[in-house]
Order: structure tokens, then sequence, then C-alpha cells
């Protein structure tokens, strides 16, 4: 088993759709959860950090982090053509990172 | 702030050449990574260091691969020989503290024929 799992893509929505992105993870001690985005040929960038249980809202994302159930999402609402992308879990255990594989989001006009 | 400098962007070379890629971190970040990403594999953590000191080099693939970090502001990672599924994009990040997200660099594409 992958210390850190996506589900698997590639994940279609159309514009103006919430897009859900989810990761699960093995390490129960990981500290602190991150997703980035990758647009194709580009490097990984930051959109939201997570660190404790519930909700975390900024802008049109929210990420959700169930330690319980070693769960960590991302919801995109009102999905833009702009968020088609590659968007990759992270999960850190003293600062140590560990990437999921990613999934490919594509956010049809 | 110039965020995380790699150097060269793209390389290519020939198998059995020495291959050295250059990265200088975020001024303040005391963490300092090297990954490597390929379709296959996604984004492998290849070493780490924390205040110049390699923390964890597990993900190091072979005695070929070698990573110094001289100083707060500079590292390398070294290929001797390059092999053909060495290509890759080698990525470097920094982070200021255990707990803090990574600032990824631009990447080096190394090309091995």
């Amino acid at each position: 088993q992958k210390e850190v799992e996506q589900n698997s893509g590639p994940l279609s929505v159309p514009e103006g759709a919430i897009a859900s992105l989810n990761c699960t993870y093995s390490d129960r001690v990981s500290q602190s959860f991150f997703w980035y985005r990758q647009y194709s040929g580009k490097s990984p960038e930051l959109i939201m950090s997570i660190y404790s249980n519930g909700d975390k809202e900024d802008g049109r994302f929210t990420a959700q982090l169930n330690k319980a159930s070693q769960y960590v999402s991302l919801l995109i609402r009102d999905s833009q053509p702009s968020d088609s992308a590659t968007y990759l879990c992270a999960v850190n255990d003293a600062g140590k990172s560990t990437f999921g594989d990613g999934t490919t989001l594509t956010v049809k006009p | 702030d110039a965020g995380v400098i790699q150097s060269p962007r793209h390389e290519v070379t020939e198998m059995g050449q020495e291959v050295t890629l250059r990265c200088k971190p975020i001024s303040g970040h005391n963490s300092l990574f090297w990954y490597r990403q390929t379709m296959m594999r996604g984004l492998e953590l290849l070493i780490y260091f924390n205040n110049n000191v390699p923390i964890d080099d597990s993900g190091m693939p072979e005695d070929r691969f070698s990573a110094k970090m001289p100083n707060a502001s500079f590292s390398t990672l070294k290929i001797q020989p390059s092999e053909p599924r060495d290509s890759a994009v080698y990525f470097c990040a920094s982070s200021p503290g255990p707990r803090s997200p990574l600032h990824f660099g631009n990447g080096t594409r190394l090309t091995v024929t």
C-alpha cells in the first residue's frame, strides 16, 4: 500500500461545477497536510494547507481533514478552465513531505 | 524574494557523464529537499537537509547519486555516472520549518541519452 493515495483520475467536470479530490494516508502520526497544484511543465505550487480536523476554506477552495479516518480532501467550487491541472496531496511528518501520485483535473468550458 | 533558484533548467547529457544540479533555497529557510518526478513514479523524495545537515537520504536510488549542502544558500545533487533511467525532472524545494509547506524551484529537466 502506498503511503499517500489519491483518487485515480483523470477527473473531468463542467465549468461552474464542484470538483472533489480525495486523499488517504497511512501514517497516523502525520501532522500537516497540503494540496499543491501543478500545471503541465511547471513546478508544484501550494494552494491549501490544513493542520487540524475539520474544514478550512480559502476562496473557492475548501480542504477537509479527518485524522481518525486518515483522509483529506479538496473541494473546488465554481470550477474554472484555469483550474485544469494536476492536484497533489502531500502529507508531512516531522518535516518530511510524502506526495500522492496526483489527480489530473480538466474543467470543460 | 526570488524564490528557490535551480540551474540549469534543462540538461542533456550522454550516458556515463557526470551531471551536477544546483539549488539556492529561499533565504531564511532551514530545510532543503531534492525531489525527482517521473510519469511512472510521481514525485519522489531523494534527500533532505535541515540546517545544512543531511537528515534522510533513504530515497537516493543508489551510490551514483550524491548531494551536498556546504552552506545555507547552496546545494548540489550530483549523478556520476549518469544513466538513461535517470531522465526525469529534478526539483529542489525549501521550507522554513517542519510543519510548513514546501516552496519549489522551477526544476531541472534532465535527459540522459
